[in-house]
């Protein structure tokens, strides 16, 4: 079974704008990390936002908030105020076990890919 | 250095032919990973390092090999290539305590 779906392959968004990329997950692990990468054409992955499961806040960075739905296993990330320069990919993850510290492997979604419109 | 360096930027590697993958991080990060990324599948986890002189297994393992001989260098090894190992390969690293993973710039690997 997929742990991290990623429904929209692409989309788009005219500059100014806010939009909201969507991220579903699936886990029987209570303690849990999410994550958003961003992956522009050069191909780097640039680290976004990180929302842990037992976080009482929804994460925000700058223009990224991270819309933890936790009884809905959704970590949609919100981008306000699209820029140009945010046209990429984007990937969400996620990390199980917080507790067992051995385990800090990244299980990723198949992204979506934002085209941001003048 | 700064960061996460890894080489070489891309290659084209001939089926059967072994080829090693070089990653080199500055920040003294503890664990590190090794990725590939194909295309609708996002990033797949091929081996991972907690610590220096320590290795495991991810998601994809077979017909990789990693060592970790020392904190700074976790180089990824194919000991017989495949045409289905041409990918897009990441190195990440991770300070002890912290959730972020810093990511190398990729190789690109071809295997014909």
């Amino acid at each position: 079974a997929q742990k991290i779906t990623q429904t929209q392959p692409g989309m788009f968004v005219q500059e100014k704008e806010a939009v909201t990329l969507d991220c579903t997950y699936d886990t029987s692990d209570p303690s849990y990390g999410l994550f958003w990468y961003k992956q522009p054409s050069s191909g780097e992955m640039i680290f976004l936002i990180y929302q842990g499961s037992y976080d009482q806040q929804n994460a925000t960075e700058g223009r990224y908030s991270l819309n933890f739905q936790k009884a809905r296993k959704s970590a949609n990330l919100v981008i306000s105020a699209s820029q140009l320069g945010d046209s990429a990919m984007y990937f969400c993850a996620m990390r199980e076990g917080l507790i067992r510290r051995s385990s800090y492997k990244l299980i990723f979604g198949s992204g979506t890919r934002l085209l941001v419109r003048p | 250095i700064a960061g996460i360096t890894q080489a070489p930027t891309s290659q084209i590697l001939a089926a059967g032919r072994r080829m090693t993958l070089r990653c080199t991080q500055d920040m003294r990060h503890n664990a590190m990973y090794w990725y590939r990324q194909d295309l609708g599948l996002g990033l797949r986890l091929i081996h991972y390092s907690n610590t220096a002189g320590t290795t495991g297994k991810g998601e994809v393992p077979d017909g990789y090999s990693v060592s970790r001989a020392n904190t700074d260098d976790f180089p990824l090894t194919l000991a017989s290539a495949v045409p289905s190992q041409t990918s897009v390969y990441f190195c990440a690293s991770r300070r002890t305590g912290d959730n972020e993973q810093f990511f190398g710039p990729g190789t690109r690997l071809t295997v014909l």
